[in-house]
């Protein structure tokens, strides 16, 4: 079974400056790929940032970046220069054996 | 391409109604799913389908519900007969398998937000 986990349901970050969320996951895959999803209170989901689990390099998508720890099974979600637009809930997800497991999300509050 | 579009948007229902929730995936995509939107729960896979026949259906709650896919660009999720615990978010999203996964994960649309009184 995969399974992801987040932590820290609620993150505030003030406009302007950094905030990550952290992603730990479990897969017996070898083969598999990473995704964080936002999704505003339109409530589409959006995909903000995608890993493949081979690549070593860790992707960045202009202010959104990853830190994928493959041995720790970690994937964390780092935003900069946060924006108001960005205030949404978070969803980090892991794509293997032929479905796509989601964690239960984190929501970002950004302050003006 | 307009996107992964789902009908309706919003749907009220009363308990022990049919409910028939609507799906067009992009064209040119093979696979499509079927997930569930709860706070309790977060986001689970019902259904997934795989040029048009289904693939795995483990995450259906019970025999009330049922999809299918009669062509490559329809699907719907029927509910019969509807509970009030059966509100929720309802996703439909789509994509390439494999190739897709690389360039864009899976397309989700709108969703539907079922509310069975």
């Amino acid at each position: 079974a995969q399974t992801v986990t987040q932590s820290q349901p609620e993150m505030s970050v003030q406009e302007a400056e950094t905030v990550t969320l952290s992603c730990t996951y479990d897969t017996s895959e070898s083969d598999y790929y990473l995704f964080w999803y936002k999704q505003p209170p339109s409530r589409q989901m959006i995909l903000v940032i995608r890993q493949e689990a081979y690549k070593q390099q860790n992707a960045t998508e202009n202010r959104f970046s990853v830190n994928f720890q493959k041995a720790a099974k970690s994937f964390s979600l780092k935003i900069s220069d946060s924006q108001l637009g960005d205030a949404a809930m978070y969803f980090c997800a892991l794509y293997g054996n032929n479905r796509l497991a989601f964690g239960k999300g984190n929501q970002v509050v950004v302050i003006p | 391409d307009a996107g992964v579009i789902q009908s309706p948007r919003h749907e009220v229902t009363e308990m022990g109604q049919e409910v028939t929730l609507r799906c067009k995936p992009i064209s040119g995509h093979n696979s499509l799913f079927w997930y569930r939107q709860t706070m309790m729960r977060g986001l689970e896979l019902l259904i997934y389908f795989n040029n048009n026949v289904p693939i795995d259906d483990s995450g259906m709650p019970e025999d009330r519900f049922s999809a299918k896919m009669p062509n490559a660009s329809f699907s719907t999720l029927k509910i019969q007969p509807s509970e009030p615990r059966d509100s929720a978010v309802y996703f439909c999203a789509s994509s390439l398998i494999p190739g897709g996964l690389r360039d864009y994960g899976y397309t989700f649309g709108s969703g539907t937000r079922l509310t069975v009184v």
